[in-house]
């Protein structure tokens, strides 16, 4: 079982719709990030958070770390918003890696 | 001006052969990552510098040997490919180790025939 469990895998929403995805974690973390790839390739963080909630534009990030659980969140979706949309915690013990969810594949239809 | 570089975008070489992927980063940071997508999309960290310095280097074969002559390049020399190590191939850097967000390149298409 992956430490990171994203759900769901795949998520196909017309546009203007509101967009939940979740992100579970099994080990204690210091730190959670959001990363987006776009269908070229090309990964950007989106979020970087350890408590509560943040805001960026359509964009809203939450965790709730005693249930070890955290959402992304986009209002009004557009068809440039689909994109893989990844989970990924850094432990609170041990090295400085990150481990990954295996991603949400999200799909905006026009 | 691109703030992670790597180059080259799309490597294809035969079974055997050795072959270096470059990254360089101008955004000031102190910690560099190679990360590796297989062809289903996981990723996973492979090696991480911190000015210069190797700090995580995860269970990689030791044809993989990163190289970072300052803390605004990490180059990934590969020996011996074999075609296992077809993958994506992420530069990355951030400005703490752990604590800041990453900026990664537009990443390697590796191919081994």
């Amino acid at each position: 079982k992956n430490e990171v469990e994203q759900s769901p895998q795949n998520l196909t929403a017309q546009e203007g719709e509101f967009i939940t995805i979740n992100c579970s974690y099994s080990v204690g973390i210091s730190a959670l990030h959001w990363l987006q790839q776009h269908p070229g390739g090309g990964i950007v963080s989106l979020f970087m958070l350890s408590s509560g909630k943040k805001k960026h534009g359509r964009l809203i990030a939450t965790i709730n770390i005693q249930e070890k659980h955290s959402s992304l969140h986009i209002t009004a979706s557009h068809p440039r918003d689909s994109a893989v949309y990844i989970c990924a915690v850094r432990s609170n013990f041990g090295n400085e890696k990150l481990t990954f969810g295996t991603g949400t594949r999200l799909t905006i239809i026009p | 001006d691109t703030a992670v570089s790597q180059t080259p975008k799309y490597l294809v070489t035969q079974m055997g052969n050795d072959k270096s992927i470059k990254c360089e980063q101008n955004l000031g940071h102190d910690t560099m990552y190679w990360y590796k997508q297989d062809s289903k999309k996981f990723l996973k960290i492979m090696f991480s510098y911190n000015n210069k310095e190797l700090i995580i280097n995860e269970t990689v074969p030791n044809r993989f040997s990163p190289k970072s002559p300052d803390k605004a390049h990490l180059n990934l020399h590969i020996n011996s490919l074999e075609l296992g190590d077809s993958a994506v191939y992420f530069c990355a850097s951030s400005l703490v180790t752990g604590f800041s967000p990453l900026h990664f390149g537009n990443g390697t298409r590796l191919t081994v025939t």
